[in-house]
């Protein structure tokens, strides 16, 4: 129940495209949720972060979609860049609680120029 | 934002031996995590940190391997014990800050490898 699934593994797309990654969750307690972009060799570093009562946020190009009732949350990256490149991780969070976060898996972009 | 920094940056460790990581924020702060992130994968929750009590670890991590001391609201170090190449991860240290957001932020973290 702690879990959250994050998908693809890795993701290849041209410049100018749309990245889309998605995540799913499914312990209904959790109230905030971040996306992280982590560069190599660098620590994570927020991106934009949404709680269960919007179901969209955008902040430049990019954009957290949100679907409570499926449980399930997205980050889309508009007009993808190869600076873009990195690895991304979305989290999960009871705010209430303890803090602490519950990262998935992560996915490795890669826009090709 | 917070301004992180952990020390050493990196280090080359021999089996058997001990390191102390360094985190230093530039403002005080609750709560502080411990990460150890091994190549290529996510990031797992060490242990949570805060100022006066005891350091809680998550399953699979024990004070004797991880021992995590927090003298103040700036300041928290993780000693990996009896290093053995198994422990060679990123170590990062994050930090959540009272009537902030409830972002963690994260330092650049300490690559660690063991021979």
């Amino acid at each position: 129940q702690q879990q959250v699934k994050q998908s693809p593994q890795s993701l290849i797309v041209q410049k100018g495209g749309i990245s889309i990654i998605n995540c799913a969750y499914e312990n209904t307690a959790f109230d905030y949720f971040p996306w992280y972009q982590q560069f190599p060799g660098k620590g994570p570093a927020l991106l934009i972060a949404i709680r269960p009562d919007v179901s969209e946020k955008k902040e430049g190009r990019f954009t957290i979609s949100f679907n409570k009732s499926a449980k399930q949350f997205s980050l889309h990256i508009m007009d993808s860049q190869p600076g873009d490149s990195a690895t991304y991780f979305c989290a999960a969070s009871i705010t209430s609680g303890t803090y602490k976060y519950i990262f998935g898996t992560g996915t490795r972009l890669k826009v090709l120029a | 934002s917070a301004v992180i920094s952990q020390k050493p940056s990196r280090d080359i460790c021999q089996r058997g031996t001990s390191l102390t990581i360094q985190c230093q924020v530039d403002s005080q702060v609750t709560m502080m995590f411990w990460y150890r992130q091994q190549p290529g994968q996510s990031l797992t929750l060490i242990a949570t940190a805060n100022q006066g009590s005891e350091a809680t670890y998550e399953s699979g991590f024990v004070i004797d391997k991880f021992p995590i001391s927090r003298p103040n609201l700036t300041f928290s170090t993780l000693t990996v014990s009896n290093m053995s190449p198994e422990d060679s991860s990123i170590y990062l240290c994050s930090v959540h800050r009272v009537m902030s957001t409830d972002t963690q932020y994260f330092g650049p973290g300490t690559r660690l490898t063991v021979l």
